[in-house]
């Protein structure tokens, strides 16, 4: 079946550092999501890419969808304290009920 | 005025028990879905329900049973407790038809002792 993997699956950074995610189907994708998961609490949404090569921002963090449409990375630059959790990208099987969750990347911010 | 809610938020239970945990969406969607949460931080789809119809089913084992009684409640009534059951138990609804974002419950951290 379809799997979305991500790398890597732990990341420990000194504040202030850069970060980046990788996500990777084996499936091309028609969109992707990205959740943040703060350590306790629940995924919650953060962007959402459609076209082939799209690049978006929001503030420190840069989201991009490969060519393929089969990865996309969110990268974070000068990483804070509050960027701890865990990310996951998501992205539809056939149809549009049913959105796989990647095995997600737990980021620890070091002060 | 959450916009999905869950109850209850933790359950220890002794293995052999049946529990249910319960799901509410003032959101308007008409899609829900379960999704377990392991240890690893796994989240994997258990069941969706659109339209209070049941149109995923993950290879879950058959003691767990969903219910809709419309579509803004998604129940999760689980029998006969196993230790591996124990694990954090989202709920999260969304937006059919193209591609919308999924708004989940704050979770369920059911503990089988």
């Amino acid at each position: 079946g379809q799997q979305v993997m991500q790398i890597p699956q732990y990341q420990h950074v000194q504040e202030g550092e850069d970060f980046t995610t990788y996500c990777n189907s084996s499936t091309t994708l028609s969109n992707i999501q990205w959740y943040k998961q703060r350590p306790g609490g629940h995924p919650v949404f953060l962007i959402q890419l459609v076209k082939s090569g799209e690049v978006k921002k929001q503030k420190r963090l840069t989201f991009q969808f490969g060519e393929a449409k089969k990865n996309s990375s969110l990268h974070i630059t000068a990483t804070q304290t509050t960027d701890v959790g865990t990310y996951f990208c998501a992205g539809p099987t056939s149809g549009t009920y049913k959105y796989i969750f990647g095995t997600g990347t737990r980021l620890k911010v070091l002060a | 005025d959450t916009a999905v809610s869950q109850t209850p938020k933790y359950l220890v239970t002794q293995m052999g028990n049946d529990k249910s945990i319960k799901c509410e969406q003032n959101l308007g969607h008409d899609t829900m879905y379960w999704y377990k949460q392991d240890s690893k931080k796994f989240l994997k789809i258990m069941f969706s329900y659109n339209n209070k119809e049941l149109i995923i089913n993950e290879t879950v084992p058959n003691r767990f049973s969903p219910k809709s009684p419309d579509k803004a409640h998604l129940n999760l009534h689980i029998n006969s407790l196993e230790l591996g059951d124990s694990a954090v138990y989202f709920c999260a609804s969304r937006v059919t038809g193209g591609s919308t974002e999924a708004f989940f419950g704050q979770g369920t951290r059911l503990t089988v002792v």
